[in-house]
């Protein structure tokens, strides 16, 4: 079957970095998004990657090891808005879009 | 960035009732469009693929006369549930897929919060 993990809940304090891992089993894969959803809102798009290695966007940042079925999403310097749920989604060989159940980050002063 | 709009963004209705739902692309074609729907702290699971000008692609256990997909233009895609019962309450979100290829990024819009009474 099709499997994406991530971690249920994170903490972290705000100016700190936090990392948020993804692993995933799917059958292919042909790209990897994060998503970052605040409580009642509908996803916002933050990152893609399909080649191995680190994109960089601001203060958030996404690495994929396609080798090991892995990805993370550093952020840093991080704020009080950044408190939300972090989605992984990966696209099979069907390009078919699986989700992660998300990663629920909170963000203590 | 691409934005997608969705109305209404919140609607309370009576058992029986159909509501309709818009997924609009402003500034960009699309060509696909997705329905998802998320139940209170649960991942969103996608309901239908709507392709212009063709019928909607119903994933497995969505009924596809309980909720009509209608996708007329490159910008304009819409979601009828029909008699809506309680258990139909839930959050209802749009995706738009911006360019040709299928791997190209979905843009969402904000959702609309249904209740049915």
């Amino acid at each position: 079957g099709q499997n994406i993990d991530q971690p249920t809940e994170m903490t972290a304090t705000e100016g700190a970095i936090v990392q948020i891992n993804c692993t995933y089993q799917t059958s292919g894969f042909n790209g990897l998004f994060w998503y970052q959803q605040h409580a009642g809102e509908a996803p916002t798009f933050l990152s893609y990657n399909v080649l191995d290695g680190l994109e960089e966007k601001g203060r958030f940042s996404s690495f994929l090891s396609r080798s090991k079925g892995y990805s993370y999403l550093l952020l840093k310097e991080l704020q009080m808005k950044d408190s939300a749920s972090y989605l992984c989604a990966v696209t099979d060989s069907n390009y078919q879009l699986i989700w992660g159940a998300g990663t629920k980050l909170i963000i203590k002063p | 960035g691409a934005v997608v709009s969705q109305h209404p963004s919140w609607v309370i209705c009576k058992s029986g009732t159909s509501v309709k739902i818009e997924c609009r692309s402003l500034d960009f074609q699309a060509t696909t469009m997705f329905w998802y729907r998320q139940f209170p702290k649960q991942s969103l699971m996608l309901m239908a693929t709507s392709n212009e000008g063709s019928k909607a692609t119903y994933e497995q256990g969505v009924e596809k006369d309980k909720f009509l997909i209608n996708h007329a233009s490159l910008t304009l895609s819409t979601l009828t549930v029909t008699s809506a019962h309680p258990e139909d309450s839930s959050f209802y979100i749009c995706s738009a897929r911006e360019g040709q290829g299928d791997a190209d990024t979905q843009y969402f819009g904000p959702g609309t919060r249904l209740t049915v009474l």
